[in-house]
């Protein structure tokens, strides 16, 4: 079953804009991750977050948790075309072993 | 280079044919998965593998089959496959089975049933 929702779906923006995507969850977590894609490749893991933890950075990415609300965002800062992919969130559940995706963010960072 | 290789990239493979997707890992992990990936749908976790012993088995149908022979390789068999089999199955390695690590994917291997 579907845990995490990313939203927008999709997300169009130009060079030097930021990008925020929102990822919300169902069920109580352990911890998150995002991971980005580009197209028809594997994917790559840009941050893991546990649930005891507020805000983390990555160079340009910040990535939030709020467990209250059940959701997290992604902003990626001064975006650059080679931004452009999809990113997806995975949730842990608590007691669970299986790490679930959502359907993704497709970003685009137009030049 | 994420450490995690797959082949074939590509594979064309008839309702009745038999193939084997291979998956390998040079990170020293302990744990390997498949996934399965449609357009516009999650990525679908399909098998886990810890220490060599498969943990999750996602109700998948029987004519996937997986083989892990030691933890540095992960095998996925295929078998009358259905048209909408095709997909993207990539190969992820974590360096435990707990879910607390992040997974290193491989590129994948594109799948197209005929």
């Amino acid at each position: 079953s579907q845990q995490g929702e990313e939203d927008p779906q999709a997300l169009s923006i130009q060079e030097g804009e930021n990008a925020t995507m929102n990822c919300s969850y169902k069920t109580s977590i352990n911890n998150l991750q995002w991971y980005r894609q580009n197209s028809g490749r594997g994917l790559v893991h840009l941050i893991l977050i546990r649930s005891n933890e507020r805000e983390k950075h990555s160079g340009r990415l910040r990535v939030t948790l709020d467990t209250s609300k059940k959701s997290s965002s992604l902003l990626i800062t001064a975006s650059r075309a080679a931004d452009t992919a999809s990113y997806f969130c995975a949730t842990r559940n608590t007691g669970g072993f299986k790490t679930i995706f959502g359907a993704g963010t497709r970003l685009f960072v137009k030049a | 280079e994420t450490g995690v290789t797959q082949t074939p990239r590509h594979l064309v493979m008839g309702m009745t044919n038999k193939k084997s997707l291979k998956c390998e890992q040079h990170l020293g992990h302990n744990a390997m998965y498949w996934y399965k990936q449609s357009a516009k749908k999650p990525l679908e976790l399909m098998f886990v593998y810890s220490l060599e012993e498969r943990v999750e088995n996602n109700s998948v149908p029987s004519r996937f089959s997986p083989e892990c022979p030691n933890s540095s390789h992960l095998f996925l068999h295929l078998h009358t496959l259905q048209p909408e089999d095709s997909a993207l199955y990539l190969c992820a390695s974590s360096q435990d089975g707990t879910g607390e690590r992040e997974q290193y994917f491989g590129p994948g291997t594109r799948l197209t049933v005929t």
